[in-house]
């Protein structure tokens, strides 16, 4: 499949085992932020979202921390299984517009059998 | 499989070209967003379009034009091609746009590639 070709920085896991990515964004005024995934050869896909008035939210097996103070966003997923693998990135909106976001550069998750 | 598609799937072309690329939406979505994922600059958002009107700009070079159609399909244009515009560019939809956010569902991409 397709693979952009990035040199991300790479996290391996084994199977069942948590996994914390993390994500500094840039702008202290960004007010929304998405995490999101992409497996080789396919698009971008909707994870989990958080407002900045939030400092946690929980979905099905994923969590997303933010911290205002240092800009800084993790996503954890628990019980980290094999269909996980993917490059994971966090987007921040510009300029308070939900039409527009910053994208990080992403980090490979690969998880071992 | 998101709904959203995309043509061609990979597209090979020289330096000093033109291409257009082509986005269907998800039925019933009338946004649509193309985006850039270049090797040295990850995912950069270009420009939206919704219900035929550009409604967003982002990082989208002049050589480069968009446009929605009436039965909302869009196409990206690039022109006067160079190296550095080889690339994997997506296109994504969602039902509005608006002051709130809206799930952008993303297409499969085209690869582009400039000789």
């Amino acid at each position: 499949g397709e693979s952009v070709g990035l040199h991300l920085p790479t996290l391996s896991v084994q199977e069942g085992d948590n996994s914390i990515i993390n994500c500094a964004y840039s702008n202290s005024a960004s007010d929304y932020f998405i995490w999101y995934k992409q497996e080789s050869g396919k698009g971008p896909q909707f994870i989990i979202d958080i407002r900045s008035n939030m400092d946690k939210r929980q979905g099905q097996r994923v969590t997303v921390l933010l911290n205002k103070t240092v800009k800084h966003l993790s996503l954890q997923i628990a019980a980290t299984q094999p269909g996980d693998s993917a490059v994971y990135f966090c987007a921040e909106n510009i300029e308070g517009n939900f039409n527009k976001f910053y994208f990080g550069s992403g980090t490979k998750l690969n998880v071992k059998p | 499989d998101s709904g959203v598609t995309q043509t061609p799937k990979h597209l090979i072309t020289a330096t000093g070209q033109r291409v257009t690329l082509r986005c269907s939406p998800r039925s019933g979505d009338l946004s649509v967003y193309w985006y850039q994922q270049s090797l040295d600059q990850g995912l950069q958002f270009l420009i939206q379009y919704y219900n035929g009107e550009e409604r967003a700009k982002g990082n989208i070079l002049e050589r480069f034009s968009a446009q929605q159609f009436p039965d909302l399909h869009s196409e990206l244009n690039l022109s006067s091609l160079e190296l550095g515009d080889s690339a994997l560019y997506f296109c994504a939809s969602s039902v509005a746009a608006g002051v709130a956010y809206n799930e952008q569902f993303f297409g499969p991409g085209t690869r582009l590639t400039v000789l």
